[in-house]
């Protein structure tokens, strides 16, 4: 079982709040990830990170925004949630150096409503 | 333009038999290919990684093999049993520097029925 985790695992919300979705691993591994995936479709990768204080946007255009202030924190934040942020989150980390050939460890995911 | 493809259909097997299960790729050079599985509602686990010179990669019942001439990945499961059932991920990685990101597929999903 990977040690990465995601809180909280599912969120309803209302339009126009903000909100943070919490993601945090204890493996010491410098990359981490966002991913955004609907029911039964692929995963989208929206944000990603090499260290601290290094974030990209990813290949999915997305409204949310990250910060790594920490190595093992990774928070995603919408400011201003909509409808069509409806979707499932997933966090994954992996190792830095390509001798250790880039699998990665995913959290639960977050499950996300806006109503 | 570059994407991964994967066995849109689900697949349906009958226990103890053989599922092969393929990743097609167009207008990559991966360094290597990873798979996945994911069951529902959850996030994906990391099950097998092959090299582009590496042909073929075993681990217990599951078998991967990587024909960068055909650009496609064949998953295969011996002796499957219903716990296989779920989605499996094909993933690419376009190179092997650190600044290289993991493209995934879309999945196909395994069904083993007893």
């Amino acid at each position: 079982e990977a040690d990465i985790y995601q809180t909280p695992r599912y969120l309803v919300i209302g339009t126009g709040k903000k909100i943070t979705l919490e993601c945090s691993q204890t493996m010491g591994h410098d990359k981490m990830y966002w991913y955004q995936q609907d029911p039964g479709m692929e995963l989208h990768l929206i944000h990603y990170s090499y260290g601290v204080n290094s974030t990209e946007k990813g290949d999915l255009s997305s409204e949310s925004t990250v910060s790594r202030i920490r190595t093992e924190h990774f928070p995603l934040t919408l400011e201003s949630a909509r409808p069509s942020h409806t979707s499932q989150y997933l966090c994954a980390s992996s190792y830095q150096t390509s001798g250790r050939a880039g699998e990665q460890f995913f959290g639960p995911g977050t499950r996300l409503t806006v109503l | 333009s570059q994407k991964i493809e994967q066995n849109s259909e689900a697949l349906n097997i009958q226990e103890g038999k053989t599922a092969t299960l393929t990743c097609n790729y167009t207008n990559y050079s991966p360094a290597y290919l990873q798979w996945y599985r994911q069951d529902p509602g959850r996030g994906p686990v990391f099950l097998l990684l092959i090299r582009e010179n590496e042909k073929e990669k075993r681990k217990e019942r599951l078998k991967v093999t990587f024909d960068t001439t055909l650009k496609q990945s064949l998953f295969h499961i011996t002796a499957s049993q219903p716990a296989d059932s779920a989605t499996y991920l094909c993933a690419l990685a376009p190179g092997y520097s650190s600044a290289s990101k993991i493209i995934f597929g879309s999945g196909t999903r395994l069904s083993i029925r007893p």
